[in-house]
């Protein structure tokens, strides 16, 4: 597609739901970020696929964060047993090298948890 | 450590006003880059510049311009003749090109910059 598709574009979530955040990247681009945006601040790394390959998870906060790109496209975030503290936007980013080319930024997922 | 610091959380301006935001930033690299991100009321990233550690030249992009100096890590933007249409946030960032990372964004906490007719 001509930018990065994230889906969807609010999710409220009661406490203890699990939700599933999705990103279709720019077609053809290798490198795949999500970030995580908490009110008032950065956007913060949480990881990164080079293709399929899960190269670098290292910001996930918890073990309740799982992120997925199976078939080197389209990715999913998943966050189990959400709670009030994972309440954040959820930016995807897609880059063509992942070597400083360009990253483009979806408009990200506002997830609420109540 | 890799970090970001933008000591600037807001900024009030008059339309036609200069303005310049300052970004400081830490790293260990002697290969990295430096960007900038606008992100208006509607939430989306939008790319500004990119500046790699090796191109110390300052660029002018229209209203636009970047002062790069790696002697104090700074690497500052400034706006002029500000209009009500560049109120947003704007993020500095930092990236470093080790394979492993893919280029991760290191980002700084934001200016929100407010300019008033």
């Amino acid at each position: 597609g001509a930018g990065v598709s994230q889906s969807p574009r609010y999710k409220v979530a009661k406490r203890g739901q699990d939700v599933a955040l999705r990103c279709d990247p720019i077609s053809g681009h290798v490198s795949l970020f999500w970030y995580q945006q908490a009110l008032g601040q950065g956007p913060e790394f949480l990881t990164y696929f080079q293709n399929e390959a899960q190269l670098d998870k290292s910001g996930l906060p918890s073990d309740r964060f799982f992120a997925e790109r199976p078939e080197g496209s389209v990715s999913t975030l998943k966050i189990q047993r959400t709670q009030q503290e994972d309440s954040a936007v959820y930016l995807c980013a897609s880059s063509l090298d992942g070597q400083g080319s360009g990253y483009t930024f979806g408009s990200g997922t506002r997830l609420t948890v109540v | 450590a890799q970090k970001v610091t933008q000591a600037q959380t807001e900024i009030s301006v008059v339309e036609k006003e200069d303005v310049t935001l300052d970004c400081v930033y830490e790293t260990r690299d002697t290969t990295y880059y430096l960007f900038w991100y606008k992100q208006p009321p509607s939430g989306e990233l939008v790319f500004l510049i990119r500046r790699n550690s090796f191109d110390e030249q300052n660029e002018i992009s229209g209203r636009y311009s970047w002062n790069f100096q790696k002697s104090t890590s700074s690497f500052n933007f400034t706006i002029t003749a500000s209009q009500v249409v560049d109120s947003a946030v704007y993020f500095c960032a930092l990236s470093e090109t080790t394979y492993n990372q893919g280029g991760k964004l290191i980002f700084g906490q934001g200016t929100e910059l407010s300019v008033k007719p």
